[in-house]
């Protein structure tokens, strides 16, 4: 079983879409938790963390679920900038980052 | 800051042939990591180092990869000999530490090397 795991996608969805990623990760000591953002050719950046209670950044809005190792990115009113491949990244204490493949998002008009 | 600076953009050649990659972290950033895309396997951490030390090569695919990070402004990833396989695009990444709060600091990317092996 792969450590981080996501639907590849893609996700095709007309502007003003709602649309919802999801990610789930093998290791139950996994303490940190983030979304990155990476557009075609170019390198990931950080999107936002996620914390255990859920957090928001605008139209963003992460949420955790420890028990079933389980991590949701929702993305409202999507605009055509929002097309990229969002990455979750999890880790545990003192080791480095573990990245998914990554899900792709495609917005249309 | 100019952040993150790797060199070259796109880096193509032949097998057999060795290929130094080059990055400069963000200035005062402890951290720097190398990291390999390619589609089958995502990202991947090759190995990072702390204060120029390397700290965890795992990562590393064989001994065909080195790397090394003489200063604490430059790392090189050298392949010797590079094989169709190593084709991917490189990245490095610094931060500026490891943990604060009980979470790893934010890593920032450079632009990547695109290495095409023939």
């Amino acid at each position: 079983r792969k450590e981080v795991e996501q639907d590849p996608g893609p996700f095709n969805v007309p502007e003003g879409a709602t649309v919802a990623f999801n990610c789930t990760y093998s290791n139950s000591a996994s303490q940190s938790f983030f979304w990155y953002r990476q557009d075609c050719r170019k390198e990931p950046k950080l999107l936002m963390s996620v914390y255990s209670s859920g957090n928001e950044d605008g139209r963003f809005t992460a949420q955790l679920n420890r028990a079933s190792q389980y991590i949701s990115l929702l993305i409202r009113d999507s605009k055509l900038s929002d097309s990229a491949t969002y990455l979750c990244v999890v880790n545990q204490a003192g080791t480095a980052l573990i990245f998914g493949k990554g899900t792709t998002l495609s917005v249309s008009s | 800051d100019a952040g993150v600076i790797q060199s070259p953009r796109h880096e193509v050649t032949e097998m057999g042939q060795e290929v130094t990659l080059r990055c400069k972290p963000i200035s005062g950033h402890d951290y720097l990591f190398w990291y390999r895309q390619t589609m089958m396997r995502g990202l991947e951490l090759l190995i990072y180092f702390n204060n120029n030390v390397p700290i965890d090569d795992s990562g590393m695919p064989e001994d065909r990869f080195s790397a090394k990070m003489p200063n604490a402004s430059f790392s090189t990833l050298k392949i010797q000999p590079s094989e169709p396989r190593d084709s991917a695009v490189y990245f490095c990444a610094s931060s500026l530490g490891a943990w604060t709060g009980g979470a790893p600091d934010i890593q920032y990317f450079g632009a990547g090397t695109r290495l095409s092996v023939l």
